[in-house]
């Protein structure tokens, strides 16, 4: 079966730095997402590793531990526009296995 | 620039009646897919195809159907909707390349209520 957990909610401070963190078990893995998802609104793709270590894409790094189950997404510089759900997905056999996703609120 | 349309972004509906909801997509992707998208339960995956009228079963296909007539088209049927079906649906469309990971793209969603 697949089980990935990640945290229901987080507060931080805007200009601050948040990690999320996400751990999985899944019976495959091809790679591990993650999407940025405002209310009311579809997720969009912010990050994606398939090889261990850390990939940075301008204020957003995503890091990865195949042998840990284990990865993060770390939010940099926080600004208000930033308050949103993030998904954690393990992705195997072509198909997707979401987290309940993070609710993440930046206060000023 | 990519493009995935759902057919309504509410949709008002009475128990029992049979729902059809509309995902087109302009990228010529292979894989598409349908999510249900409840508080405090995530996405989960209810149909998904990887072809023109192929379809396999997600974590929770009891009480729907699909369709894919053709590539850009895949439409989830509620054959008899219940209170329990009113949900957030999303669909979402994914390339397929071999030995390469694409992201998946999603529509707006169609927020559906049984009454």
């Amino acid at each position: 079966g697949q089980n990935i957990d990640q945290p229901t909610e987080m507060t931080a401070t805007e200009g601050a730095i948040v990690q999320i963190n996400c751990t999985y078990q899944t019976s495959g893995f091809n790679g591990l997402f993650w999407y940025q998802q405002h209310a009311g609104e579809a997720p969009t793709f912010l990050s994606y590793n398939v090889l261990d270590g850390l990939e940075e894409k301008g204020r957003f790094s995503s890091f990865l531990s195949r042998s840990k189950g284990y990865s993060y997404l770390l939010l940099k510089e926080l600004q208000m526009k930033d308050s949103a759900s993030y998904l954690c997905a393990v992705c195997s056999a072509g198909k997707s296995t979401f987290g309940d996703g993070t609710t993440l609120t930046v206060k000023p | 620039d990519v493009k995935v349309t759902q057919s309504s972004r509410y949709l008002v509906k009475r128990t029992g009646e049979k729902v059809f909801l509309e995902c087109v997509q302009d990228m010529d992707h292979e894989n598409m897919f349908w999510y249900r998208q409840d508080p405090g339960l995530g996405l989960r995956l209810i149909y998904f195809s990887y072809d023109v009228k192929m379809k396999e079963k997600g974590d929770i296909p009891e009480g729907y159907s699909v369709s894919r007539e053709k590539k850009e088209r895949f439409s989830l049927i509620l054959e008899s909707a219940s209170t329990n079906q009113t949900s957030m649906y999303l669909c979402a469309t994914l390339p397929f390349r071999e030995r390469e990971i694409y992201e998946q793209y999603f529509g707006p969603g169609t927020r559906l209520t049984v009454t």
